[in-house]
């Protein structure tokens, strides 16, 4: 398996643009979680999604962000309108079971916002 | 809200000296999780704790769940070149896991 998949690996935008990231979670798993890391917050749990459905969405930071999940293959997190302080790295995370622990993180994106 | 306090934040070590970090909460967690960060990747799971007092390990890695559940260390052995990264604990609550904001581990050659 090619494990978690995102995409781009790198994006540079400046502020007010719409940003898009992508992520394609392992193949049978039934969870997906979105997380960004900063230097000064650290891991931060954004939102998660147990087959295909928003479970918890309470550390999305505002109404500016936004994620999907339309079907088992595909998710994406959203960010519209950009602002500098939204730069960080977005990991995507993909688990079988909650109760396993073992969620395998994609690479990241790393997002600058000018 | 849940805090994890993750300490050292950095470290300079010897190679093949042993290393050592730990995790502090106010609050109370079912299960307590290490996980390694390479630049540029996502982390990756080193060791699970489950239960109070448990003690894990993984080649050169021992990991302990806190008998209070409120803490948790790291230990790795004679540390090799390929030990650097970014070592980061995590704690499960109530569905949620919390990260702590990591120790990075330098090697000196």
């Amino acid at each position: 398996d090619a494990g978690v998949i995102q995409s781009p690996r790198h994006e540079v935008t400046e502020m007010g643009q719409e940003v898009t990231l992508r992520c394609k979670p392992i193949s049978g798993h039934d969870y997906l979680f979105w997380y960004r890391q900063t230097m000064m917050r650290g891991l931060e749990l954004l939102i998660y999604f147990n087959n295909n459905v928003p479970i918890d969405d309470s550390g999305m930071p505002e109404d500016r962000f936004s994620a999907k999940m339309p079907n088992a293959s595909f998710s994406t997190l959203k960010i519209q309108p950009s602002e500098p302080r939204d730069s960080a790295v977005y990991f995507c995370a993909s688990s079988f079971a909650r109760a396993e622990e073992t969620q395998y993180f994609g690479p990241g994106t790393r997002l600058l916002v000018l | 809200g849940q805090q994890l306090n993750q300490s050292p934040q950095s470290m300079f070590i010897q190679e093949g000296e042993d290393v050592s970090m730990n995790c502090t909460s106010s609050s109370i967690f079912n299960t307590w999780l290490w996980y390694k960060q390479d630049p540029g990747e996502g982390p990756v799971l080193l060791i699970a704790l489950y239960k109070a007092g448990e003690l894990t390990s993984n080649g050169r890695l021992t990991a302990q769940f806190g008998i209070t559940r409120k803490d948790s260390f790291l230990n790795i052995s004679a540390s090799i070149p390929s030990d650097v990264g970014i070592y980061f604990c995590a704690g499960r609550r109530d569905d949620k896991i919390i990260f702590g904001k990591g120790t990075r581990l330098h090697i000196l050659p």
